[in-house]
Order: C-alpha cells, then structure tokens, then sequence
C-alpha cells in the first residue's frame, strides 16, 4: 500500500509570498493531520479532519494558514503571505480510526521563507 | 496539559554500546507514549507505543521502552548500538481520547560510530 505522500519535499519562497503544500493520505483514511517543526523546536500540531471536516484546528497558529481537504481525500495547507517564521518541517499524517496510535506520517515538506 | 522533555539533544555511542534516550512525560490522565525514529530526507516512522498492558514494550529494530508511573519515564533502549540506527528519535505522549493530538518532546539525534 503506498503510504502519505507530501509534495513538494522542498519549498523555498520569498516572503509575503504564497505557498501551498499538498498531503495525499494512505487510500480509505478518514483521518488526516497536519504537524510542523520549526528549527530547534517541538514537533507540533496544527490540525486534525476527519473527512473533509475540521475535527480540531486548535493549533492553527494564525489566520495566514489555511487547510483544505477536498471530497475527503488529499488535502492543502496554505500559507498566505508567508513570513520568515514559518519556515519549518510540515508533516502530515493519516489513520484509518481517530486516534494518535495509528499514524503513517509522510516525508515532510521543508518550507524555507527567505 | 500534556509535555515532554527529552533529556540530551545529541547522544553519541560507539557501534556495539548500549543506547539509551530518555524521555519523561507529564499527564494528568494515563497516557499513551511513543517513540517515533526520523532517518535522515525521510518520514517519522513508528518505533514502539505504549497504551496498556505490559509496562516493557518491544518495538521494531531491537529496540524496547519501559513505562514507569513512578517515574513518570518512558526512556528508548537497545542493548548494542548500530551504524544503522544514527537518526533522530521522537518522545510523544498523548491522552487516552480518540482523536487527540500527539506531544512531542524536542528530538534527540543519535550519532554511532565505529
């Protein structure tokens, strides 16, 4: 089965510009969420949907992020306008069942904002 | 709330040497822990979770992990180190409530050498 797959692996942009990630889940996963690391942090959640519902956007750090997830299959995280501190690892990661001892993360987008 | 602390950002051992990275979780309800191993250019990949049961949980690669409630500790073993095994290692924690987010420690990267 393939698994979560996230593209592009590598961003860079310049600030004040937009970018979108794309996350496509393992085949049949209701569940979908999004994850980042900022340089010599925590890996931190951002966002969970269920289908192509917000479960819990809790940590969304601000309104310049936008998540989307289309007839509840891939979704898109959009950054608009990005600025320096959102550079980072943004991971995603999906499971069949809610619940967090079920993930397949993917690879991970790098986004860098110069 | 929920943390974790990993402590030591970077453990170097020999090829051979016991591994051992230790993490300690904060939680007001039992929780459930993990170990995720991210190698280099790719995805968190499980390594072992604790959720109920047996205390001694066995993950992939040899390596093990022991849930103490006493010590509120959860550190990652393996009794012989690997050149294989350089990558970073992810603490997590999360309540036993379906859905909920994982916590995760700061990472520690594991160098071996020979």
């Amino acid at each position: 089965e393939a698994g979560v797959t996230q593209f592009p692996s590598h961003s860079v942009i310049e600030k004040g510009q937009t970018v979108t990630l794309r996350c496509d889940p393992i085949s049949g996963h209701d569940n979908l969420y999004w994850y980042r690391r900022v340089m010599g942090k925590e890996i931190k959640f951002l966002l969970h949907f269920v289908k192509e519902s917000k479960q819990d956007e809790s940590g969304m750090p601000n309104n310049r992020f936008l998540a989307e997830r289309t007839g509840g299959t891939y979704s898109t995280l959009k950054v608009q306008p990005a600025e320096l501190e959102d550079s980072g690892v943004y991971f995603c990661a999906s499971s069949p069942q809610p619940g967090s001892y079920g993930y397949t993360f993917g690879s991970g987008t790098r986004l860098t904002v110069v | 709330a929920q943390s974790v602390t990993q402590l030591g950002s970077h453990v170097s051992v020999s090829e051979g040497a016991l591994v051992l990275l230790r993490c300690n979780y904060s939680s007001s309800v039992p929780p459930y822990l993990f170990w995720y191993v991210q190698y280099p250019n790719q995805g968190l990949q499980l390594l072992l979770k604790y959720t109920t049961g047996a205390t001694l949980v066995k993950g992939i690669n040899g390596f093990e992990a022991e849930f103490k409630k006493s010590e509120t500790s959860f550190h990652l073993t393996k009794p012989s180190a690997h050149m294989s095994d350089a990558a970073e290692y992810f603490c997590a924690v999360s309540d036993n409530q379906a859905g909920t987010a994982l916590i995760f420690g700061k990472g520690t990267t594991l160098s071996v050498s020979s």
